[in-house]
Formats: structure tokens, sequence, C-alpha cells
């Protein structure tokens, strides 16, 4: 099973700032990682695919990167809406696998 | 609109058995392989299994082997995941979720079922 680690756990951020979220797998996985959006009590929200490809009608200041074991979701400029918990996940093969989560909030 | 819609919550006893449903709209059912994942309270996310409707099979995460039965019927676009010996540490969210772009398996996932909080309590 690939174990995906989220780093850091927390990030208090200013609105208006640029944050780098990261994601590590333990073997590699070419460019097959998924980033999900997820406000307190709601459901998870695709964000992008493919490393890198945004889902449908997802903004532009949603950007990822990254290839075999290394990847990154970056946010260009924090909107207020944008205050939640980020997971990645392995799309490489199953079981598929998340990592634990990282929380954006308010600085 | 392209949507999942689950059934409600549930309480259930250690060891008695859960029924979720989840009801597709907006697209062909039989199409798209239809994963559960599940989140424990204040943790992350768990990717249960899938059925695959379009060549009639299912996967379940060794985990859950022996426990977890996934079936649908394709007339009325509804996939079920059945979890059977419930104990405490089931409590949780359980969400269905659609697969990438249908017919093949892409793994990511989009949309996400609202969820359905089952609480295993005696």
């Amino acid at each position: 099973e690939i174990v995906m680690t989220q780093s850091p756990a927390t990030l208090s951020v200013s609105p208006g700032e640029r944050v780098t979220l990261s994601c590590r797998a333990s073997q590699s996985i070419g460019s097959n990682v998924a980033w999900y959006q997820q406000i307190p009590g709601q459901a998870p929200r695709l964000l992008i695919y493919g490393a890198s490809t945004r889902a449908t009608g997802i903004p532009a200041r949603f950007s990822g990167s990254g290839s075999g074991t290394e990847f990154t979701l970056t946010i260009s400029s924090l909107q207020s809406e944008d205050f939640a918990v980020y997971h990645c996940q392995q799309h490489n093969n199953w079981p598929y696998t998340f990592g634990q989560g990282a929380k954006l909030e308010i600085k | 609109q392209v949507q999942l819609v689950q059934s409600g919550a549930e309480v259930k006893k250690p060891g008695a058995s859960v029924k979720v449903s989840c009801k597709a709209s907006g697209f062909t059912f039989s199409d798209y392989y239809i994963h559960w994942v599940r989140q424990a309270p204040g943790q992350g996310l768990e990717w249960m299994g899938y059925i695959n409707p379009y060549r009639d099979g299912t996967n379940t995460a060794q985990k859950f082997q022996g426990r977890v039965t996934m079936t649908w019927d394709t007339s009325i676009s509804t996939a079920y995941m059945d979890l059977s010996r419930l104990r405490s540490d089931d409590t949780a969210v359980y969400y269905c979720v659609r697969d990438g772009f249908g017919k093949s398996l892409y793994g990511w996932f989009d949309p996400w079922g609202q969820g359905t909080l089952v609480t295993v309590s005696s």
C-alpha cells in the first residue's frame, strides 16, 4: 500500500498570500495524484487530477505540480473561501490512498 | 447535473449491519465505476472499494474484505454498500463517489455524494 504524507499538517496564512502544500508518496506514482478541498461539514471537492489538471469549474488560482514521489498544490492568492482542509490522493493503483489532510487556517 | 444522493444517517449497535444507498443522476450509471470512501470523525479519508457496473464487477480493499458487500441496481441507477459486524471504530461518514470519465478506471473521484453518517454505539 502506498503511503501519502502531507506537510505541513496546519498552515496559518493571511488572505491574499500564496501558499504551497506538499504531498509525498512512499513510492513512485508517476503523475497520478489528485487534490481535494474539504470545507468543514461538507463532502470533499475535486480540485486537481493527474497532478496538474484542474477539474471543471476550479479557479485558475489553484495549480498542481510534481511527479514521481513529490507533489505540490499551490494557491496563488488565498481567498476567504479557500480556508479548508486539503487532501492529496494517489490514483496510480488500488488500494487508493489519501494523505492525512492539511488544514489552512486564517492567520 | 451530475449528482449522487445518499440515504440518511443511521445509528446501529455493535455487531449489526448497515446498508447505505447512493442514487445517481445526470449521467449513464452503467458507464462509470462508483467507489465508496469513508471518513471517521476528525480523521482522513479511507478508500473502501468500487463497483463496476460496466464490466459487472467489484473490488474491495483488503481491510474490508469479508465485511463489505457492494451491489447495484442499474434499473434505478443506485449503488449500495453493506457493512456487517459493525464495531465502534466503523463510526464514520460514508461517501459514494463517481470515478473519472467513465468506462475505464481512473481512480480519482468527482463528484462526491453528500455523505451518510453511520454511528455505531451500544
